[in-house]
């Protein structure tokens, strides 16, 4: 059974750095054709993908926030990590990480996380 | 990156309505389009891949067609459960990018 989980802070405040982890369970981090993607989304507003982090380690990021975003991976431990500089209250969203599956193609996220809502206030 | 536009923005429907959702590309993303369906306070599941293969478990009242550029996803015949936000995603290449989303409404 596939599950991915966010976890991290509820509330930050403008300029910190936001760090949050996704763990997965029933695939491994390594396995060919499996990536995880970060996507956000603010109160009432559409999706927005931020980063990706594939099997063998190659990353991806959204052009216009590549300057504040650093995604990583600790295989042993089944998690990704994403960190997202100087937050600002704009940044107030619903963050969730979703599993990439690469096929011959086709390419899709087929299984996401609950989300982890993030809120950025002072 | 690759602009995805989807139309309208919000559609209001009976039970039973077909209904049909666009998508547009910036450019040719050959079928390389995923469907999500997204209900409030959830995660998105995906209900198509490649424009037009039906994810399992799916009901056969949603297709999916189109390549290059225009997308449409139709509900045949609208039930309760399908009141929701849509949204389509390019799987071309990176940057991933997503539509704005099309809120599916009780008329």
């Amino acid at each position: 059974q596939v599950t991915l989980k966010e976890s991290g802070p509820v509330l930050v405040k403008p300029t910190e750095t936001l760090t949050l982890t996704c763990t997965v369970s029933g695939f491994s981090l390594s396995s060919a054709r499996m990536g995880v993607s970060w996507i956000r989304q603010p109160p009432g507003k559409a999706l927005e993908w931020l980063a990706h982090i594939s099997s063998n380690d190659e990353k991806s990021y959204s052009t216009s926030l590549k300057n504040r975003l650093t995604i990583s991976k600790a295989t042993s431990k089944s998690q990704v990590v994403l960190a997202m500089t100087n937050m600002d209250p704009v940044d107030t969203a619903t963050y969730y990480c979703a599993r990439w599956f690469s096929g011959s193609p086709p390419d899709y996220f087929d299984y996401w996380g609950q989300g982890t809502l993030v809120t950025v206030s002072s | 990156d690759i602009q995805m536009t989807q139309s309208p923005s919000s559609v209001s429907a009976s039970l039973g309505d077909r209904v049909t959702i666009t998508c547009r590309a910036s450019q040719d993303i050959n079928i390389w389009l995923a469907w999500y369906q997204q209900k409030p306070g959830k995660a998105p599941k995906l209900l198509i891949s490649a424009a037009s293969s039906l994810q399992s478990g799916v009901p056969s009242r949603f297709s999916g067609s189109g390549s290059g550029t225009d997308f449409t996803l139709t509900i045949s015949t609208l039930q309760p459960e399908d009141f929701a936000t849509y949204y389509c995603q390019q799987a071309n290449s990176f940057p991933i990018t997503f539509g704005g989303g099309s809120k599916v409404e009780i008329k």
